[in-house]
């Protein structure tokens, strides 16, 4: 079974600063796609930024960007220039190619000190 | 750009009560998922439908259902309602599974909170 871990449950970063966050996942699966959603207060899921397996280039939305270690299976989140408007819980999520589920981390709370 | 459309958006029910949420996906999206959060919990994964057809089970009760319409609209229908099935339901949509661009976008999200 695919599994998505995150290690850290909680992270605080001073407002303007660079922050990652871990995500680890357990597949035997060789095509797939990982995803970074954002859930601010309001709970809406927002999808940060994704990452196709085949892709040795680590995607990077604008501040977001990941480092995406294949042979390790861990897929990071990096934050620059942290606002507080980043301030959520984020999810790591993990999907094989034609399947349908989204498969998710516990989460981990991302807290921005001004 | 148009969302995915959930409602209610909140909605109070009693125990042993049914309660039915409804999702508008994204339009030319032909995949739908139903996702419940709990407090404090990540997302799992209900159920989905692509093209009108089930296409993979989740962690659904038995006492819920679902189904996707001609118009690709989707229901999902709880009854027998406990205090347990309090949480956030998460409707979300994508293009078929096949597909390069098959990102899944999600809901606002319909709060059921069972008392």
């Amino acid at each position: 079974a695919q599994t998505v871990t995150q290690s850290q449950p909680e992270m605080s970063v001073q407002e303007a600063e660079t922050v990652t966050l871990s995500c680890t996942y357990d597949t035997s699966e060789s095509d797939y796609y990982l995803f970074w959603y954002k859930q601010p207060p309001s709970r809406q899921m927002i999808l940060v930024i994704r990452q196709e397996a085949y892709k040795q280039q680590n995607a990077t939305e604008n501040r977001f960007s990941v480092n995406f270690q294949k042979a390790a299976k861990s897929f990071s989140l990096k934050i620059s220039d942290s606002q507080l408007g980043d301030a959520a819980m984020y999810f790591c999520a993990y999907r094989v190619q034609g399947a349908q589920k989204l498969v998710f981390g516990q989460g981990t709370r991302l807290t921005i000190n001004p | 750009a148009a969302g995915v459309i959930q409602s209610p958006r909140h909605l109070i029910k009693e125990k042993r009560e049914t309660a039915t949420l409804k999702c508008y996906p994204i339009p030319r999206h032909d995949t739908v998922y139903w996702y419940q959060q709990g407090p404090g919990q990540d997302p799992q994964f209900l159920i989905s439908f692509y093209e009108k057809m089930q296409s993979d089970k989740g962690s659904i009760p038995d006492r819920f259902s679902a189904q996707q319409f001609s118009d690709y609209h989707s229901e999902l229908n709880m009854s027998s309602l406990e205090l347990g099935d309090s949480a956030l339901y998460f409707c979300a949509s994508s293009l078929g599974p096949g597909l390069p661009g098959n990102t899944i976008y999600f809901g606002e999200g319909s709060w059921l909170t069972v008392v």
